[in-house]
């Protein structure tokens, strides 16, 4: 299957400052990639949706200005969570998608754990 | 409004001990289900897709099987390895992303 990182696979910052995520497809290109939120024995939270070259979409309820959304090229997708607060804390994982001959399939990535002092 | 439902949230079972877990959807219009696996401070792994109504696909000791309302993933006499949340998705026609459901989280006990 097709593969993709994410790095760091954890990151601690202090309250106030920004962290960039980025998420990378390493052996395909992605026009689509995801951004997920996870807390603790929970599903999978879709945060937005980016597509290669143009802004993210975003859900209900999430701030773009706090997530902002990169996805400057076919393997690469950064979120950056600004003016990091402790309730940003949580799992992220991204996910792209793959449409291959009929197939239409997501993979994600290994998630990155943000810790917020 | 898409919607995913899997039971049960939890399963424990005895290794050898096969059984079945149960994701029922209702979608306006059905691309693909998916199954992942995904295990504790990691992100979800690919299992399958499923495109139609009788379609089945395995994988070791896995099958899924789908039908118009639910898809089964049956487990067939489990390891300890194959402990896990597993999680049920899908993906309408016309959209990009996946719903998901909750999960169910299986253990298998040695």
């Amino acid at each position: 299957g097709a593969v993709v990182s994410q790095h760091p696979s954890w990151v601690i910052c202090k309250s106030g400052t920004s962290v960039k995520i980025e998420c990378r497809s390493l052996d395909f290109q992605a026009t689509t990639m995801f951004w997920y939120r996870q807390f603790p024995k929970q599903s999978l939270m879709l945060m937005a949706t980016s597509n290669e070259g143009s802004k993210a979409t975003y859900e209900q309820g999430v701030e773009k200005d706090k997530f902002l959304i990169n996805h400057a090229s076919l393997t690469l997708s950064t979120l950056t969570v600004t003016s990091a607060h402790p309730e940003d804390s949580s799992f992220y994982i991204c996910s792209a998608r793959v449409w291959d001959r009929g197939s239409d399939t997501q993979y994600f990535g290994p998630g990155t754990r943000l810790t917020v002092l | 409004e898409d919607q995913v439902t899997q039971s049960p949230e939890a399963l424990r079972l005895q290794e050898g001990e096969s059984s079945s877990l149960n994701c029922s959807y209702t979608v306006s219009g059905l691309r693909g289900l998916f199954w992942y696996r995904q295990d504790p401070g990691k992100g979800p792994e690919f299992l399958f897709t499923l495109y139609s109504a009788g379609e089945e696909k395995e994988k070791e000791r896995l099958k899924a099987t789908l039908t118009k309302k639910e898809s089964f993933l049956h487990i067939t006499a489990p390891k300890p390895e194959d402990s896990a949340t597993y999680l049920c998705a899908v993906l309408a026609r016309g959209a990009q992303k996946l719903v998901f459901g909750q999960g169910t989280r299986l253990t298998i006990n040695p």
